[in-house]
C-alpha cells in the first residue's frame, strides 16, 4: 500500500457546489496531517491542518478517521478561487521521508 | 521578510554539466527540505537538513548532494546532469520538526537536454 493516496481527479464542479475529497494514509502510528494547496506552476502552500477531532476553517472542513486511515477535506459554496491542486500530507513511515505528500487532486470549479 | 527564495528560477543544462541551486530563508527555521516535482509523480524528498551543519536522505537522493554551511541556506548539487533530472525543484524549511508548517521557495524549473 503507499504511504498516501488520493484521487486524483480531476473534479470538475459548478461554483457553489460542495465537493470532498479523501485521502488514505498507511502509517498506523502518523500523528500529523495536512492539507496543501497548490495553483498551477506555484508552489504549495498550506491550507489547513487536521486535528483528531475534526476542525473547520471558514468554507473548509478537514476530518480525520483514524480507525479507517483516512483524512477528508469539503469545500463547501465552491468559488472560482478554488480552483486549484489539493495535497494531502502524513508524517511519513520510514526515518527519510519527514514528510510525505499524495499525488494531489486538480479541482476545477466552473462558472 | 522574503520567506524562502531560490535561485535560479530556470535553467537549461546538457547532459554531464554540474549545476548548484541555492535555497535561503530567512525565517531563522531549523529544518530546510528539497524537493522534486514531476507531472503525475508527485512531490518527493531528496534531502533534507535538520539543523545548521547536518544533512539526511530523503527518498531520492540518488544524482545529488546537498550542504548546510549556514543556517539560512540549504544547496543542492547536481554533479553530472542527466535528461532524468529535468524537474521542477522546490525547496522549503519549517520552523522544526514534522508537525510544523513548510514554507516553500517558488521553485526552479529545470531541463536537461
Amino acid at each position: 500500500r503507499k504511504e498516501v493516496e488520493q484521487d486524483p481527479g480531476p473534479f470538475n464542479v459548478p461554483e457553489g457546489a460542495t465537493v470532498a475529497f479523501n485521502c488514505t494514509y498507511s502509517n498506523s502510528a502518523s500523528q500529523s496531517f495536512f492539507w496543501y494547496r497548490q495553483d498551477c506552476r506555484k508552489e504549495p502552500k498550506l491550507l489547513m491542518s487536521v486535528y483528531s477531532s475534526g476542525n473547520e476553517d471558514g468554507r473548509f472542513t478537514a476530518q480525520l478517521n483514524r480507525a479507517s486511515q483516512y483524512i477528508s477535506l469539503l469545500i463547501r459554496d465552491s468559488k472560482l478561487s478554488d480552483s486549484a491542486t489539493y495535497l494531502c500530507v502524513v508524517i511519513g513511515s520510514s526515518g527519510n521521508t519527514p514528510l510525505v505528500f499524495g499525488k494531489g487532486t486538480r479541482l476545477s470549479v466552473i462558472a | 521578510n522574503a520567506g524562502v527564495t531560490q535561485t535560479p528560477k530556470f535553467r537549461v543544462l546538457k547532459t554531464g554539466q554540474s549545476m548548484t541551486l541555492l535555497c535561503a530563508q530567512d525565517m531563522n527555521h531549523e529544518y530546510m527540505y528539497w524537493y522534486r516535482q514531476d507531472p503525475g509523480m508527485g512531490l518527493r524528498l531528496i534531502h533534507y537538513s535538520v539543523g545548521e551543519g547536518t544533512t539526511a536522505k530523503g527518498e531520492v537522493p540518488d544524482g545529488y548532494n546537498v550542504s548546510r554551511l549556514k543556517k539560512q541556506n540549504f544547496l543542492l548539487g547536481l554533479e553530472s546532469a542527466a535528461p532524468s533530472q529535468t524537474s521542477v525543484y522546490f525547496c522549503a524549511s519549517s520552523l522544526s520538526g514534522t508537525g510544523y508548517e513548510q514554507y516553500f521557495g517558488p521553485g526552479t524549473r529545470l531541463t536537461v537536454t
